[in-house]
C-alpha cells in the first residue's frame, strides 16, 4: 500500500497571502496525484488531477506540481472561500487508493 | 447536473448489519466506475470499494474485505454498498464518488454522504 503523508497538518494564512502544500508519497506515483478541497459539511471538490492539471472550474490560483514522490499544491492568493482542508491522493498504484491525512488552511 | 444521492444510513448495534444506496443522475450511469469512501468524525478520508461500469470488477480496502460488498443496478442507476459485522471504528459519514471515466481512480463527483453510527 502506498502511503500518503501530507504536510503541515494546519497552515494559518492571511487572506491574500499564498500557501503552499506538500505531499509525499512512500514510493512513485509517477504523475497520478490528485487534490481535493473539502469545507465542512460538504463533500470533496476534485481541484487538480495528473498532480498539475486543473479540473474544470477550478480557478487559476490553484496550481499542483511534481511527480514521483513529491507533490506541491499552491494556492496564489488566498480568497476566503479558500479556507478548508485539501487532501492528496494517489492512484498510480490501487487497489487501495490512499489518501494523505489533510491539510487544513485557516485563517490567520 | 450530475447528483449523487446516499441513503441508507442509521444507527445499528456492534456485529450489525446495513445497505447503503447510492441513486445517481444526471449522466450515464453505464460509462462509469463507482467507489466508496468513509470519513470518521474528525478524520480524514478512507476509500473502501470500487465496482467497475459493468460490475464485473470489484477492488475492497482491507478493512471492508471479507465484509462489505459493492454492487450496482444499472437500470435502477443505483450503486450499493453492503455491510455486515459493523464494528465501532465503522462509524462514519459513508459517500459514493463517480470515477473520472471506467477504472481511473479518481473522483469528479460526490455524494453528501449517509452518516452511519455504530452503537450499543
Amino acid at each position: 500500500e502506498i502511503v500518503m503523508t501530507q504536510s503541515p497538518a494546519t497552515l494559518s494564512v492571511s487572506p491574500g497571502e499564498g500557501a503552499t502544500l506538500s505531499c509525499r508519497a512512500s514510493q512513485s506515483v509517477n504523475k497520478n496525484l490528485a487534490w481535493y478541497q473539502q469545507k465542512p459539511g460538504q463533500a470533496p471538490r476534485l481541484l487538480i488531477y495528473d498532480a498539475s492539471a486543473r479540473a474544470t472550474g477550478i480557478p487559476a490560483r490553484f496550481s499542483g506540481t511534481g511527480s514521483g514522490t513529491e507533490f506541491t499544491l499552491t494556492i496564489s492568493s488566498l480568497q476566503s472561500e479558500d479556507f478548508a482542508v485539501y487532501y492528496c491522493q494517489q492512484y498510480d498504484n490501487w487497489p487501495p487508493l490512499t489518501f494523505g491525512g489533510g491539510t487544513k488552511v485557516e485563517m490567520k | 447536473q450530475v447528483q449523487l444521492v446516499e441513503s441508507g444510513g442509521g444507527v445499528v448495534q456492534p456485529g450489525g448489519s446495513l445497505r447503503l444506496s447510492c441513486a445517481a443522475s444526471g449522466f450515464t450511469f453505464t460509462n462509469y466506475g463507482f467507489h466508496w469512501v468513509r470519513q470518521a468524525p474528525g478524520k480524514g478520508l478512507e476509500w473502501l470499494a470500487f465496482i467497475q461500469y459493468d460490475g464485473t470488477t470489484k477492488y475492497y480496502a482491507d478493512s471492508g474485505k471479507g465484509r462489505f460488498t459493492i454492487s450496482r443496478d444499472n437500470p435502477k442507476r443505483t450503486v450499493y454498498l453492503e455491510m455486515n459485522s459493523l464494528g465501532t471504528d465503522d462509524t462514519a459519514v459513508y459517500c459514493c464518488a463517480k470515477d473520472i471515466w471506467q477504472q481511473l481512480g479518481y473522483f469528479n463527483s460526490w455524494g453528501q454522504g449517509t452518516l452511519v453510527t455504530v452503537s450499543s
